[in-house]
């Protein structure tokens, strides 16, 4: 049972380029999350899916865009990477939608430096 | 503005001895607070939760208390041992989100 399993675990991004971070969960969880950590900010939601089909913005969606592709898979892209998105992401998941008494669970994240 | 805070950026605190993390919020339409654990180089690990109906969770060595009126929460680690250095993050949630706060580094001295 791997739980959240986020890809890649490194990434270096000269500005301008994009990527797409991968997460899957296996825990048939409904809802799924993408943070950022930052030095002194602590977890930032970007974006979460509530449920397979939706999609809603957090804390700091500007510069993203994620796809729930299925049940499972919930994926995070930066369409034109800039220094700010130099950052470690995590990726998370939750059994219900709703999120009362339903503890998240997270991958190991991604580090992403972009130059 | 900052929903979830957590004023105290580290902790340090004798082996053996209480540790106290301390987490303010500010929307009252949160029901639902969790703690989480982080080491480096890897994912937060969830550790305690407590509903908003409730103002006590115990856990092992792990007790979670709310104060709703002051919209105030705190982990207290009784007794601390030095496995439990990481960072701590106090997390609210409420509308299908979690926010969480800066965290705080404690470090169990041996």
């Amino acid at each position: 049972n791997a739980g959240v399993t986020q890809t890649p675990k490194f990434q270096v991004l000269k500005t301008g380029q994009s990527m797409t971070l991968q997460c899957a969960q296996d825990m048939n969880h409904n809802s799924m999350y993408w943070y950022r950590q930052d030095p002194g900010m602590g977890l930032r939601l970007i974006y979460y899916s509530a449920s397979e089909g939706t999609t809603d913005k957090g804390e700091v969606p500007n510069g993203y865009n994620v796809s729930r592709l299925n049940k499972r898979e919930f994926s995070l892209r930066l369409e034109s990477a800039a220094p700010s998105q130099t950052s470690v992401y995590f990726c998370a998941s939750s059994e219900r939608q709703d999120t009362y008494n339903s503890p998240l669970h997270f991958g190991n994240g991604t580090r992403l430096t972009v130059t | 503005d900052q929903q979830v805070k957590q004023n105290s950026p580290s902790l340090s605190v004798q082996e053996g001895r209480i540790s106290i993390l301390n987490c303010d919020y500010t929307n009252s339409m949160f029901d639902y607070f969790l703690w989480y654990k982080k080491y480096p180089a890897e994912g937060p690990t969830f550790l305690i939760s407590i509903s908003s109906i409730k103002d006590k969770n115990e856990d092992g060595r792990f007790t979670v208390f709310l104060n709703k009126s002051a919209k105030h929460l705190s982990l207290h680690i009784v007794p601390s041992q030095p496995g439990d250095s990481a960072v701590y993050f106090c997390a609210a949630s409420g509308d299908n989100k979690y926010i969480f706060g800066t965290g705080t580094r404690l470090k169990v001295l041996a």
